[in-house]
């Protein structure tokens, strides 16, 4: 039940994109996003509610697709900062437990 | 600032002895929180549900007679690790939920984290 995320790991140069999915078997009610540095609490990035959604602040992006079961973030331009490990969580389907996908490790090379 | 607040960051105990972690909603009343663990480039795995008032929800696999979770009020929930050993040395971090209303939904809010090492 714990959604899949891929890919698991990625190494990028500054000023380079990377795409970050999350996919569930079940559609989902809602999805947010984390980035977690190491030995630190996760740092909430964003959520989606709607299918369809998109939403993003400056160069770190998000959207759901229509039947709620994937979701993508998207970081553009990548700078130093943005490594660390990213997270979607969402309420598991049918429970008010909340819970985590499998993470992506992303670094960013100077 | 932090809306949660968790306590202590870092421990070390013993093998055998128990240690005991806070979690508490500074700002709001949090009748959930869940407690997770993290080992090592591994994902945040739920190990209970906490529900103010009532019995701790436990997944799978996840001990309750050694993961003790109380959670008394509205704003506080505690983790203790009875007789630790050292394979429970991890990342334990607890979570809260709160209703921002239909267009943010529910918020999740995180402690700090405690850093467990059993001797």
């Amino acid at each position: 039940q714990q959604p899949v995320q891929s890919p698991q790991a990625v190494i990028l140069r500054e000023g380079e994109d990377a795409v970050i999915n999350c996919s569930s078997s079940k559609a989902l009610y809602s999805v947010h996003w984390y980035r977690q540095k190491h030995g630190e609490a996760p740092v909430f990035l964003m959520i989606l509610l709607k299918g369809g959604e998109q939403k993003g602040h400056e160069k770190i992006s998000a959207s759901f697709n229509e039947k709620k079961q994937q979701s993508s973030l998207y970081l553009t331009a990548s700078q130093l900062s943005y490594s660390g490990t990213y997270f979607c969580g969402t309420a598991a389907s049918g429970t008010y437990k909340y819970i985590f996908g499998t993470g992506t490790r992303l670094k960013v090379l100077a | 600032g932090a809306v949660v607040s968790q306590h202590p960051s870092r421990v070390i105990c013993k093998s055998g002895t128990s240690v005991k972690i806070e979690c508490r909603s500074l700002d709001f009343q949090a009748t959930t929180m869940f407690w997770y663990r993290q080992f090592p480039k591994q994902s945040l795995m739920l190990m209970a549900t906490s529900n103010e008032g009532s019995k701790a929800t436990y997944e799978q696999g996840v001990e309750k007679d050694k993961f003790l979770i109380n959670h008394a009020s509205l704003t506080l929930s505690t983790l203790t690790v009875t007789s630790a050993h050292p394979e429970d040395s991890s990342f334990y971090i607890c979570s809260a939920s709160a209703w921002l209303g239909e267009s943010s939904g529910n918020t999740i809010y995180f402690g700090e984290g405690s850093w467990l090492t059993v001797v």
